[in-house]
């Protein structure tokens, strides 16, 4: 498929647990976005990585978020010790071209992640 | 920080009715703007932007949005609604030179036939 890609689609976690999310972006998009959208709101920025750097991550919560690209392609959103106010859907994003406010940004399906 | 207000948290239209979806931002430099659309269990998708030039933004699907910078508005339009536009839409905003989006909470639009 050409458009952008997450897994798993659904997870549900007990409190305490860790869980990986992982975006696979359009290929050759250099910028990658991660987002939270909670029940009823807009998405919020999370981070922001050109190729494997991560540019910003002002928006993520706590420390125990954490997100890499290691190879400028495929990222992933790590999340420690997962509470209940962490359930949300996390959306991912890709553009082509780095920097500008005026690229469009590519969303994936998102995952919707449960924390009992 | 941006901030993005849309008024409205559902709008119902009839089928064949106008849409009008209320989108206004706060920023003292204009910044790039932006409507997506979420159908269900899908991502966002790009309706229409702003980047600049024409302040009348045509979109697909016979949208399109007028970015009014005395009002600090930029309201999206669709002169006859259809079933299928029946899904949530969002209005953005990015500061110029900076990359990342700052969305509004959205507006679930729902039509009736």
């Amino acid at each position: 498929g050409a458009g952008v890609s997450q897994s798993p689609r659904y997870k549900v976690a007990k409190r305490g647990q860790d869980v990986a999310l992982r975006c696979d972006p359009i290929s050759g998009h250099v910028s990658l976005f991660w987002y939270q959208q909670a029940l009823g709101q807009g998405p919020e920025f999370l981070t922001y990585f050109q190729n494997e750097a991560q540019l910003d991550k002002s928006g993520l919560p706590s420390d125990r978020f954490f997100a890499e690209r290691p190879e400028g392609s495929v990222s992933t959103l790590k999340i420690q010790r997962t509470q209940q106010e962490d359930s949300a859907v996390y959306l991912c994003a890709s553009s082509l071209a780095g920097g500008g406010g005026y690229n469009e940004q590519f969303f994936g399906p998102g995952t919707r992640l449960t924390v009992l | 920080a941006q901030s993005v207000t849309q008024l409205g948290s559902h709008v119902s239209v009839s089928e064949g009715a106008l849409v009008l979806l209320r989108c206004n931002y706060s920023s003292s430099v204009p910044p790039y703007l932006f409507w997506y659309v979420q159908y269900p269990n899908q991502g966002l998708q790009l309706l229409l932007k702003y980047t600049t030039g024409a302040t009348l933004v045509k979109g697909i699907n016979g949208f399109e949005a007028e970015f009014k910078k005395s009002e600090t508005s930029f309201h999206l339009t669709k002169p006859s609604a259809h079933m299928s536009d029946a899904a949530e839409y969002f209005c953005a905003v990015s500061d110029r030179g900076y990359s990342t989006l700052t969305f509004g909470k959205g507006t679930m639009l729902l039509v009736s036939p």
